[in-house]
């Protein structure tokens, strides 16, 4: 399995509060890409980056910023957290070949957080 | 994006193959057909791909029509532990656009 982890597995929290969600690989992947998981709705791309320090917005990146200062590492941060936000998140990682990264993505275990 | 189109739901028996449909008539010459599933509280993982003709591998095979506006997603021999949604992608960058997929149910 690639080394991804996440973190918290788990969190609940307040409306209004700041989260931070952390994704860790082990693989030097250059791809990183953050995920929510809601009934419904399938997985819907947060943002992702292609580099340290480069990230781009994905389809849903209202309310989420995130930050890559480290290969191995990428943030995502919930400024205000807000009752919508709750869902499962999920991080992924990729790594390209050339100028085509149409190599596979793998998955972390997933981040379920909860907003009251 | 290309958009794909699958069943919502499927059923098979185990130990007999399967095969999971994908339409995408509007796919352009540079996407990539990808599968992925997910399997119940884990995240997805990769299937296979291909571009224009049929792909094996450990898991699947995956057969893409002449026109490529379908493909279809052979598993060779369903065992309970496949019971997962598949996701048919298309992909021309470096991201992945999921859609709803195919809830895959494998009666014992």
């Amino acid at each position: 399995d690639a080394g991804i982890t996440q973190s918290p597995r788990h969190k609940v929290t307040e409306t209004g509060t700041p989260v931070t969600l952390r994704c860790h690989q082990t693989e030097n992947h250059r791809y990183m890409y953050w995920y929510r998981q809601d009934p419904g709705h399938g997985l819907r791309l947060i943002h992702y980056s292609y580099g340290v320090k480069d990230t781009d917005k994905g389809e849903v990146s209202d309310g989420y910023s995130v930050s890559r200062s480290k290969t191995e590492d990428f943030l995502l941060t919930l400024e205000s957290a807000t009752s919508s936000q709750t869902s499962v998140y999920f991080c992924a990682i990729s790594e390209s070949t050339g100028s085509t990264p149409l190599n596979e993505q793998f998955f972390g275990p997933g981040t379920r957080l909860t907003v009251l | 994006d290309a958009k794909t189109t699958q069943p919502n739901s499927m059923e098979s028996n185990e130990e007999e193959p399967v095969h999971l449909p994908c339409n995408h008539s509007t796919i352009s010459g540079t996407d990539y057909i990808h599968w992925y599933r997910q399997l119940p509280s884990q995240g997805p993982e990769y299937v296979i791909h291909g571009l224009t003709s049929n792909v094996n591998n450990r898991m699947a095979s995956l057969a893409i029509a002449e026109d490529r506006k379908s493909s279809t997603l052979i598993l060779h021999r369903a065992t309970l532990r496949d019971a997962a949604v598949y996701y048919c992608i298309l992909r021309r960058d470096d991201k992945i656009i999921f859609g709803k997929g195919t809830r895959l149910h494998i009666l014992p």
